[in-house]
């Protein structure tokens, strides 16, 4: 499972509120990402990072932040929790082995706001 | 038009089938892919890669791609109900790490 945890699994949260999503790794991976899943609309790339403090925009970014000040850690942000951001939500890591490089996910976060 | 399409199902087969999953893509450019499988309430798992034209197999598993068509599919044989998951397609560029997904199909395998 590429030693991927994240925090909590399930939320439930009022319009208007900060949440904070936690991705959590094990093997030092440089690459990590966050992603959305929604019906109809499948995995959607919303901020990755590419090391500490290296981190750049998605296509569906709007209304998230993120922060990476450990390699282990990477913090997903909705600063005010809005109803179109209710969704399953995913970290990834990326790996590179000789001939295939490619992302392992984590089990999700399923996000309810009210 | 997206740049991935994908048949959302459900795929409804009986235990014992060969099944079928495919995507097809707008991009010539793309050079990976790659077939993801997600259970129920759970993240997606890497399940075949493979890099450019031509067949993978891996067990029950083969995975086909086309460039020539824009089209690469996912071969199951004798299929069982622990099959039963969304399969997802990917792909991606050379020069990148950014994926883009198909929106999955689900995919149901009956005893």
């Amino acid at each position: 499972d590429a030693g991927i945890t994240q925090s909590p699994r399930h939320k439930v949260t009022e319009t208007g509120t900060p949440v904070t999503l936690r991705c959590h790794q094990t093997e030092n991976h440089r690459y990590m990402y966050w992603y959305r899943q929604d019906p109809g609309h499948g995995l959607r790339l919303i901020h990755y990072s590419y090391g500490v403090k290296d981190t750049d925009k998605g296509e569906v970014s709007d209304g998230y932040s993120v922060s990476r000040s450990k390699t282990e850690d990477f913090l997903l942000t909705l600063e005010s929790a809005t109803s179109s951001q209710t969704s399953v939500y995913f970290c990834a890591i990326s790996e590179v082995a000789p001939g295939m490089e490619t992302q392992y996910f984590g089990p999700g976060t399923r996000l309810l706001v009210l | 038009q997206k740049e991935v399409e994908q048949d959302p199902g459900p795929l409804s087969v009986p235990e014992g089938a060969i099944v079928s999953l495919n995507c097809t893509y707008s991009n010539s450019a793309f050079q990976y892919f790659m077939w993801y499988r997600q259970y129920s309430r759970k993240g997606p798992e890497l399940l075949m890669y493979t890099y450019s034209s031509g067949n993978k197999e891996d067990g029950r598993f083969t995975a086909q791609v086309d460039k020539s068509s824009k089209y690469i599919s996912l071969f199951i044989r004798d299929s069982q109900p622990s099959d039963s998951a969304t399969y997802l397609c990917a792909m991606r560029f050379s020069n990148t790490d950014k994926l883009i997904f198909g929106t999955g199909t689900r995919l149901q395998v009956f005893p």
